[in-house]
């Protein structure tokens, strides 16, 4: 297994609203990413999570909050987001030290 | 601090046509370099990196980039282009130190004609 899955796929969300996006890699990775992609841009870093600790946190707004509860699984909580935060977010992983990361295929999230 | 540039946004290239894109990085030393391909709506895909040694790296799908390190270029090349091959194409770079620390550049969308 070679894969990155994230989900959900697709999210709109209010304002107001509380929501979670999920990744998971059953490949043995032990550093997992976030990353946020606006439209017609590069992705940017947003955390880096190693053997299940934060480890890099890229000044990002605490209305995103991340967890990883296993070294197979990463979160990001999402609370009172801002239409400006509407992008693709994009999962990652890999070896421990790898430069090869994995990426998986996005949630593509839109806040109204 | 690192950079990446990509100076080309868009390329349109002929199904069959060889094919270059651009890409200059700025670093103190040599970088780990990168090229990742995004199709819409998707992750990227390494298809290629360099660190060190043989400064030609062969990649997958046929693609091919030379490290030129007195131009600080990192072009990546393909003799033949195929329409399956349209997408965006993201160059990135990583200290030598941090290889997973990404700095991407700002992309190049190639388009492929029949």
């Amino acid at each position: 297994d070679t894969e990155v899955t994230q989900t959900p796929k697709h999210l709109v969300m209010g304002m107001t609203n509380k929501k979670s996006l999920k990744c998971e890699q059953h490949m043995g990775h032990r550093a997992m990413y976030w990353y946020k992609q606006k439209a017609k841009k590069p992705p940017e870093l947003m955390f880096v999570y190693s053997y299940e600790k934060l480890s890099i946190n890229e000044s990002v707004p605490s209305r995103f909050s991340p967890e990883c509860p296993n070294s197979s699984l990463l979160n990001l909580h999402l609370h009172a987001l801002q239409p400006e935060d509407s992008a693709l977010y994009l999962c990652a992983s890999s070896q421990v030290p790898q430069e090869k990361l994995f990426f998986g295929s996005g949630t593509q999230l839109s806040v109204l | 601090a690192q950079s990446v540039t990509q100076p080309d946004i868009h390329i349109t290239v002929s199904e069959g046509a060889s094919l270059e894109l651009r890409c200059n990085y700025s670093y103190g030393a040599t970088p780990y370099l990168f090229w990742y391909v995004q199709s819409p709506g998707q992750g990227l895909q390494l298809l290629l990196k360099y660190f060190s040694g043989d400064t030609l790296v062969q990649g997958i799908k046929g693609f091919e980039a030379e490290f030129k390190r007195s131009q600080s270029s990192f072009n990546l090349r393909k003799p033949s282009v195929h329409w399956s091959d349209a997408a965006e194409y993201f160059c990135a770079v990583a200290p030598n130190n941090a290889g997973n620390m990404l700095t991407f550049g700002g992309g190049t969308r190639l388009m492929v004609k029949p």
